[in-house]
């Protein structure tokens, strides 16, 4: 059965900061792809990144990167510089067959 | 870009009401799914659909069923609505194929509430 977890239900940081959101996942699949989806106030879900298993190399785009290391099953989401447009619920998800497994979610609030 | 339009922002039915959920998608995709979310449950797939006419059921699909009478359409069903139900509702959709590495597209969610 695969699983992911989010243990961080809510972050709150101040506009500015670096902050990271840990995505740990199970699965027994040698091949699978991973994602990281953002939920902005306004409920829509909008897609970030994918990376599949056999791609461990980490990826920069402008101020996300993200951190994927199989030795442990994890799959991390760090947003440098913070910014009060960057408060939103993040999912992190797994793919298997077409289907998505989620995380809880994880709530990042950036004060000004 | 995809759009995935899902027919309702809000809803709100009485219980034991037959409830309709609707979403379209306007790219050709082959797979659809719905979804609810509550808090601190994050996403749970309820059921989701390969091709027109065909239908697989997901985590959680007692109480709901769907229809896939058209490629670009996907319904979700309450047959007779309850409390629990109470829930924001997301649709999606997905190309084919190599579809385990294509990312799903959503709507914008169906907040309903169930009195």
């Amino acid at each position: 059965a695969q699983k992911v977890t989010q243990a961080q239900t809510e972050i709150s940081v101040v506009e500015k900061e670096d902050v990271t959101l840990d995505c740990v996942y199970e699965t027994r699949d040698t091949t699978y792809y991973l994602f990281w989806y953002k939920q902005p106030p306004s409920g829509e879900l909008v897609f970030l990144i994918r990376r599949n298993s056999f791609d461990e190399q980490n990826e920069i785009s402008g101020r996300y990167s993200w951190n994927f290391q199989k030795s442990t099953s994890s799959f991390n989401f760090t947003i440098t510089a913070s910014q009060v447009v960057d408060s939103a619920v993040y999912f992190c998800a797994l793919s298997q067959y077409s289907t998505l497994t989620f995380g809880k979610g994880t709530m990042l609030l950036v004060s000004p | 870009d995809v759009k995935v339009t899902q027919s309702s922002r809000y809803l709100v039915k009485r219980t034991g009401e037959k409830v309709f959920l609707e979403c379209v998608q306007d790219m050709d995709h082959e797979n659809m799914f719905w979804y609810r979310q509550d808090p601190g449950l994050g996403l749970r797939l309820i059921y989701f659909s390969y091709d027109v006419k065909m239908k697989e059921k997901g985590d959680i699909p007692e109480g709901y069923s769907v229809s896939r009478e058209k490629k670009e359409r996907f319904s979700l069903i309450l047959e007779s609505a309850s409390t629990n139900q109470t829930s924001m509702y997301l649709c999606a959709s997905t190309r084919a194929g190599t579809s385990d590495n294509q990312p799903q597209h959503f709507g914008d969610g169906t907040r309903l509430s169930i009195l």
